[in-house]
């Protein structure tokens, strides 16, 4: 069966400062990757998609930038972050189909 | 622009009864739709979907309800249960864009 890992779970990092998300899938290939997030009260904004590696597409202009070195690794980055940062960041993969699976999601605070 | 809303961010139910979340859109050429329901501090987890050339979908307690003249989807559980309590996004999608558009949310409420 398929999974996907997201870690980590967590993470308070100081404005400025970088990031790194990491996100695998397992038990499937080439699927497409996504990364969503969730800002308190808000819904979910699709950041970035994947239909492949080194294949990215960014839905909103902003202070993130997402990468895919392998098939089944999507990462999410940023060089400076800024407290707007802060939020709940999802990974997602479909297998080309519609129906999306989601990871447990990272809880990112920038202070 | 939000091309799916849920008007509603919370609705309180009481167990037992029913539950009739809604969700509307504004892009004709959406012709998938899905409902996702997701606790705190955990991903979204998909619940039930419908494509267009329906207007119902039907599983377990769960029902779909598409109005394509309308532009509006519903949620409907019955009965409501309070495991049911979480947030429920719907999605919407054009097949074969690879992508999909969620609502809001709405937090629903389950009262014992």
């Amino acid at each position: 069966s398929q999974t996907i890992h997201q870690w980590p779970a967590t993470l308070v990092q100081p404005v400025g400062s970088p990031l790194s998300l990491e996100c695998t899938v397992e038990g499937t290939s080439n699927p497409n990757l996504y990364w969503y997030r969730q800002a308190a009260g808000r819904g979910l904004q699709l950041l970035f998609y994947s239909v492949g590696i080194g294949q990215i597409s960014s839905e909103v202009p902003q202070n993130l930038s997402a990468s895919r070195p392998q098939d089944r690794q999507f990462i999410l980055s940023s060089k400076k972050l800024l407290l707007s940062d802060s939020g709940f960041y999802l990974c997602a993969w479909s297998d080309r189909g519609l129906e999306a699976f989601f990871g447990q999601g990272t809880r990112l605070t920038v202070v | 622009d939000q091309q799916v809303k849920q008007n509603s961010p919370s609705l309180s139910v009481q167990e037992g009864r029913i539950s009739i979340l809604n969700c509307d859109y504004t892009n004709s050429m959406f012709d998938y739709f899905l409902w996702y329901k997701k606790y705190p501090a955990e991903g979204p987890t998909f619940l039930i979907s419908i494509s267009s050339i329906k207007d119902k979908n039907e599983d377990g307690r769960f029902t779909v309800f598409l109005n394509k003249s309308a532009k509006h989807l519903s949620l409907h559980i019955v009965p409501s249960q309070p495991g049911d309590s979480a947030v429920y996004f719907c999605a919407a999608a054009i097949q074969g864009a690879q992508k999909l558009v969620f609502g809001q949310g709405t937090r629903l409420t389950i009262n014992p």
